[in-house]
């Protein structure tokens, strides 16, 4: 199965700025989803990452905020534009294990803290 | 619509009790999967079980098993002789065929906090 790198996987970062996570797949992979995990919560979709084509957001996301590139079938970054303390999350990339299998693998996440 | 429910919120036994986290899920789609997934305190998602919506058999992993039931909607996840290493947050995911029949995005339940108290 895929295997994520995952970078950074933690940083501190003064309101106002960006951050730029990206992931790197050991492997070829079509759909690419990225999770928010804010403190105490679950999971909650942001958007889904196809190769070539503009990201789906999920209701409450917005590409100005979040925006995304998938230049390759390997690799996709996720930025969080304009920080807030209430950006204060687990981000974390996750692939599809493939058609017909529908498992997943995830990256081991970036702990974002914004001061 | 989509939904997960894990009504319990934070269990809390002692070591070697059993314990079962109840999961709940919604969906219209005859073909979904449902996925229990650990989250200790280290933050790292730790797949624990895959199932298919065709498959009802019930699974037994070491301490670990899980019971599906189509006509209650439930996918329910039964620690048995509890450590305190089983202290973690539980997570029920459930995923549908993604547009065109690609993969789904998983939808994630709130989570079940497990205290297990030596």
């Amino acid at each position: 199965s895929a295997v994520i790198s995952q970078k950074p996987s933690r940083d501190i970062c003064q309101r106002g700025t960006s951050l730029t996570i990206q992931c790197q797949v050991d492997s070829q992979v079509t759909m690419m989803f990225w999770y928010r995990q804010q403190p105490g919560q679950s999971l909650t979709l942001i958007a889904t990452a196809n190769q070539g084509s503009e990201a789906t957001y999920e209701s409450g996301f917005v590409i100005d905020k979040f925006p995304i590139s998938r230049p390759n079938l390997t690799f996709s970054t996720l930025t969080v534009s304009n920080m807030s303390p209430e950006d204060s999350s687990i981000y974390l990339c996750s692939v599809g294990k493939g058609q017909g299998y529908y498992g997943y693998t995830f990256g081991s996440g970036t702990r974002l803290t914004v001061v | 619509a989509q939904k997960v429910t894990q009504a319990q919120t934070e269990i809390s036994v002692v070591e070697k009790e059993d314990v079962t986290l109840d999961c709940v899920y919604e969906t219209r789609d005859t073909t979904y999967y449902l996925f229990w997934y650990k989250q200790p305190p280290s933050g790292e998602l730790v797949f624990l079980i895959r199932r298919n919506s065709f498959d009802e058999q019930n699974e037994i992993s070491g301490r670990y098993s899980w019971n599906f039931q189509k006509s209650t909607s439930s996918f329910n996840f039964t620690i048995t002789a509890s450590q305190v290493v089983d202290s973690a947050v539980y997570f029920c995911a459930l995923s549908e065929r993604g547009y065109g029949g690609s993969q789904g995005n998983l939808i994630f339940g709130k989570g079940t906090k497990l205290s297990v108290k030596p």
